[in-house]
């Protein structure tokens, strides 16, 4: 079974500051990833995505991560954070037609 | 286009009632799922479904069940509500289990009392 470890669970940046939030995962087939981002009462909604192809994933809001197979890892990034970042995002891999998401990091900019 | 559609965004119910949590989506989405969300926990799969008439256990199954009898409709059935099911439950649906992202309803915020 596949399962995902974000071991940020609270991170608290300034604006302007660079975001790297961790994300491993353990799956033993084909590896498609996620991140999801999911702004105070709202729902999650998808930041960007890998199947194959490129290893740096760029996606929506100038976010990014990074597919290292050899650290079974997908870390995310950003090189400037603004105050409107802040929500809880979530690390997701799917395996046998399913998403398992990791427990989430909790991200709060201060301005 | 109303993507994933979730009723109710709110409901309080006491331990032993049951209720049903609705979710239907207008994208013709052939796979179906219901997460659970509790803090720190992430999200946590109850049940899924990959096309009308088939249903599989997720990772927490116990004390729900579904159904899917169309295409669009993928209702949640809590039986026997007890304190452990206050959460905030989320549908979601994809076109395919793979190679795309999931499309997530708004949530219905649960408590049992």
């Amino acid at each position: 079974a596949q399962s995902v470890s974000q071991h940020n669970h609270h991170v608290i940046l300034s604006e302007a500051a660079s975001l790297e939030l961790g994300c491993n995962y353990s799956y033993g087939g084909t590896v498609n990833l996620f991140w999801y981002v999911q702004y105070p009462g709202q729902h999650l909604q998808l930041l960007l995505k890998y199947f194959s192809g490129d290893p740096l994933v760029k996606g929506i809001k100038g976010f990014e991560a990074e597919f290292i197979k050899s650290k079974f890892s997908f870390n995310l990034r950003k090189p400037s954070v603004q105050w409107s970042d802040t929500a809880e995002y979530f690390c997701a891999v799917l395996g046998n037609e399913k998403l398992t998401f990791g427990t989430g990091t909790r991200l709060t900019i201060i301005p | 286009n109303a993507g994933v559609t979730q009723t109710p965004k709110f409901r309080i119910l006491k331990i032993g009632q049951s209720m049903t949590l609705q979710c239907t989506q207008d994208m013709n989405h052939n796979y179906m799922y219901w997460y659970r969300q509790d803090p720190g926990m992430g999200l946590k799969l109850i049940y899924y479904s990959v096309g009308a008439g088939i249903t599989d256990k997720g990772e927490v199954p116990n004390g729900y069940n579904v159904s899917r009898s169309t295409t669009e409709d993928f209702p949640l059935r809590l039986e026997l509500a007890a304190p452990s099911q206050t959460s905030v439950y989320f549908c979601a649906s994809s076109y395919s289990g793979r190679n795309y992202g999931y499309t997530f309803g708004s949530g219905t915020r649960l408590t049992v009392v």
